[in-house]
């Protein structure tokens, strides 16, 4: 079945540490998004990339990096350098980049700090 | 002006009757409107989209877009209570060569059995 996997469903942190969270799609679509979601809050864009090798910072990513070096994945690392971590963190993927695209949502993340 | 608004409820309606969900949006050049279904704990599921002005029905749903009121609202019919959830508004428009989704903070609907 196609679709898109997160994992680990729960992630603890502690002080200090990098965290690195996964997202694989096996749909074919060529652009993939990071969204935190805090509890009563919608989503905010934290990265996204249209293609492989490049991708673009979203309202919210200071204190995270991504990378994409192939079209199936797209994993997120939480540093030290983001102090309040504790979300959950949704992967998305569209087949383009269009206004038309529709997201998919993996099943998220839920990260906590130890 | 927040970018999407809804409002967060509890909407509580009876088993059976229509739930009438709303949002707004305060920019002009959004183009692409859709509604996200959030269960607790879950990640949201699409379950509509709508481009242009007037009504698009899927099932026992209703989309509804005014652009000139910046308005977009999701009707469910037979409201049942597998319904109950909370219901995300998402908006796109252009922007930096890029096209952004941006969420609203959803409503939470309760349906009563």
């Amino acid at each position: 079945d196609g679709g898109i996997t997160q994992s680990p469903k729960y992630l603890f942190r502690k002080e200090g540490q990098n965290v690195t969270l996964s997202c694989e799609q096996n749909l074919n679509h060529d652009a993939m998004y990071w969204y935190r979601q805090d509890p009563g809050q919608g989503l905010r864009l934290i990265y996204y990339s249209q293609i492989v090798n490049d991708f673009q910072k979203g309202d919210i990513a200071e204190g995270y990096s991504v990378s994409r070096e192939k079209k199936e994945s797209f994993p997120l690392t939480v540093t030290s350098a983001q102090k309040n971590p504790t979300a959950f963190y949704l992967c998305a993927s569209s087949l383009g980049f269009g206004p038309k695209e529709k997201l998919f949502f993996g099943s998220g993340t839920q990260l906590s700090v130890l | 002006q927040k970018e999407v608004e809804q409002n967060s409820g509890p909407l509580s309606v009876p088993e059976g009757a229509i739930a009438s969900l709303n949002c707004t949006y305060s920019d002009r050049v959004s183009q692409s409107f859709f509604w996200y279904r959030q269960y607790s704990g879950k990640s949201p599921e699409l379950i509509m989209s709508i481009y242009s002005n007037g009504d698009k029905e899927d099932g026992r749903f209703t989309a509804q877009l005014n652009k000139a009121s910046q308005y977009v609202s999701l009707l469910i019919r037979d409201s049942q209570p597998s319904d109950s959830a909370t219901y995300l508004c998402a908006v796109k428009k252009s922007g930096a060569g890029s096209y952004q989704l941006t969420f609203g903070k959803g409503t939470k609907l309760s349906v009563i059995p």
